[in-house]
């Protein structure tokens, strides 16, 4: 099985500020035929599903505000939250969708310091 | 617009199974894959496996072989997942979703295994 590690498990930023988690699989996800990463990342509010940002590791879903960048390839992605608005407080998880069993990290909380 | 609409929370015995149904609409059902993903709390999201609408194949997470089963009914464009031998360790809020990298989540469904 991949094993997808986060980190930090949690951080608090300031308003305005930059967020950044990172997210490394234990083994690489990148499809060489493709060249595509298969990798996603979710943000997740208490009592919601988890809602995708990002596929293929850098394609931003459609509405998610251009703050959010998605970045990486192989076995190391990144999460950038440029400035943190108020609504940005969630956990957010990466996920990978290279090969069964799909597996998922373990979530990072963000919060306001 | 894609829509899963999942039935209700349940309660159960240890030892009693569950079958959560998942309801999809705004898509031909019989295009995508549907997933089924739990979340026990205070733990990471685990994928448990998948069904291709199209032709009733399916692929189970190790983990949950020989206790869970994925069926359909594409008249009723309808997805079940049934997850047998409950214990408390299976408390948790089960997801239907297509994740085609893009992806769509039911609403989940609380499952509660207490004696």
């Amino acid at each position: 099985d991949i094993v997808m590690t986060q980190s930090p498990d949690s951080l608090a930023v300031s308003l305005g500020e930059r967020a950044t988690i990172n997210c490394k699989s234990s083994q690489s996800v990148l499809y060489s035929s493709n060249n595509k990463n298969y990798l996603a990342w979710y943000q997740q509010k208490p009592g919601q599903p988890p809602k995708v940002l990002f596929y293929w590791a850098s394609t931003r879903e459609s509405g998610v505000p251009d703050r959010f960048s998605g970045s990486g390839s192989g076995t190391d992605f990144t999460l950038t939250i440029s400035s943190l608005q108020a609504e940005d407080v969630a956990v957010y998880h990466c996920h990978q969708y290279y090969s069964t069993p799909w597996t998922f990290g373990q979530g990072t909380k963000v919060e306001i310091k | 617009q894609v829509q899963l609409l999942q039935s209700g929370a349940e309660v159960k015995k240890p030892g009693a199974s569950v079958k959560i149904s998942c309801k999809a609409s705004g898509y031909t059902f019989t295009t995508y894959a549907m997933h089924w993903v739990r979340q026990a709390p205070g733990q990471r999201l685990e994928w448990m496996g998948w069904l291709d609408a199209g032709n009733g194949d399916t692929k189970y997470s190790q983990r949950f072989q020989g206790r869970v089963t994925i069926t359909r009914d594409t008249s009723a464009s309808t997805a079940y997942m049934e997850l047998s031998s409950l214990t408390s360790e299976d408390t948790a809020v089960y997801y239907c979703a297509i994740l085609a990298g893009w992806a769509y989540w039911g609403q989940g469904t609380l499952v509660t295994v207490s004696s």
